[in-house]
């Protein structure tokens, strides 16, 4: 079946500084990725919804130039949390799309643990 | 805009009790799809089902059954004799339409079940 790679699982960085998130779709191409945050004991919040090529699409109240998406090719999706402070850890995981997979392409990778000190 | 509702914030039984999660949704489409994820302490979603909305089947998967009644709008979950290894965090999600692009799904806030012995 689709797997969804997400590196890396656990990141700890200090205020100030960017972190990047990679998704990658291991064996089939994702047209379109979609990345989400949760909160401790909240449900998952889209951000956003990259598709290869153009732009990412965000969701209300997401800060484009703090959350940086780029979907460069077909199988890889990055997240780029910039200038991260204490309010960004979070649990950010990403999706990306697999129209052939009984779950109707939502295959989800296994999240990012964003710790910012 | 669509909206998923699990009221049952968390859910404590015994081992070997039958238990229910419930999940109400709101769109105004006619084609949607809806999903329900495990989510356990690792944090990575476990695909468990997806139904669309013109099948209203029941469907049964070992100890898990699911009840769609689009009278009601709800797609509820059933876990028969309840194990321990079933203490996850379990979100029901909308998806409306399956177009080119622009889809993307709506979780409900999880409801967190805990099993005892």
């Amino acid at each position: 079946g689709a797997v969804v790679s997400q590196h890396p699982s656990r990141v700890i960085c200090k205020s100030g500084t960017s972190v990047k998130i990679e998704c990658r779709s291991l064996d089939f191409q994702a047209t379109t990725m979609f990345w989400y945050r949760q909160f401790p004991k909240q449900s998952l919040m889209l951000m956003a919804t990259s598709n290869e090529g153009s732009k990412a699409t965000y969701e209300q109240g997401v800060e484009k130039d703090k959350f940086l998406i780029n979907h460069a090719s077909l199988t890889l999706s990055t997240l780029t949390v910039t200038s991260a402070h204490p309010e960004d850890s979070s649990f950010y995981i990403c999706s990306a799309r697999d129209l052939g997979e009984p779950n109707y392409g939502y295959t989800f990778g296994s999240g990012t643990r964003l710790t910012v000190v | 805009a669509q909206k998923v509702t699990q009221a049952q914030t968390e859910i404590s039984v015994v081992e070997k009790e039958d238990v229910t999660l419930d999940c109400v949704y709101e769109t105004r489409d006619t084609t949607y799809y809806l999903f329900w994820y495990k989510q356990p302490p690792s944090g990575e979603l476990v695909f468990l089902i997806r139904r669309n909305s013109f099948d209203e089947q029941n469907e049964i998967s070992g100890r898990y059954s699911w009840n769609f009644q689009k009278s009601t709008s709800s797609f509820n979950f059933t876990i028969t004799a309840s194990q321990v290894v079933d203490s996850a965090v379990y979100f029901c999600a909308l998806s409306e339409k399956w177009a080119g692009g622009g889809n993307k799904l709506t979780f409900g806030t999880g409801t967190q079940l805990k099993v005892e012995l």
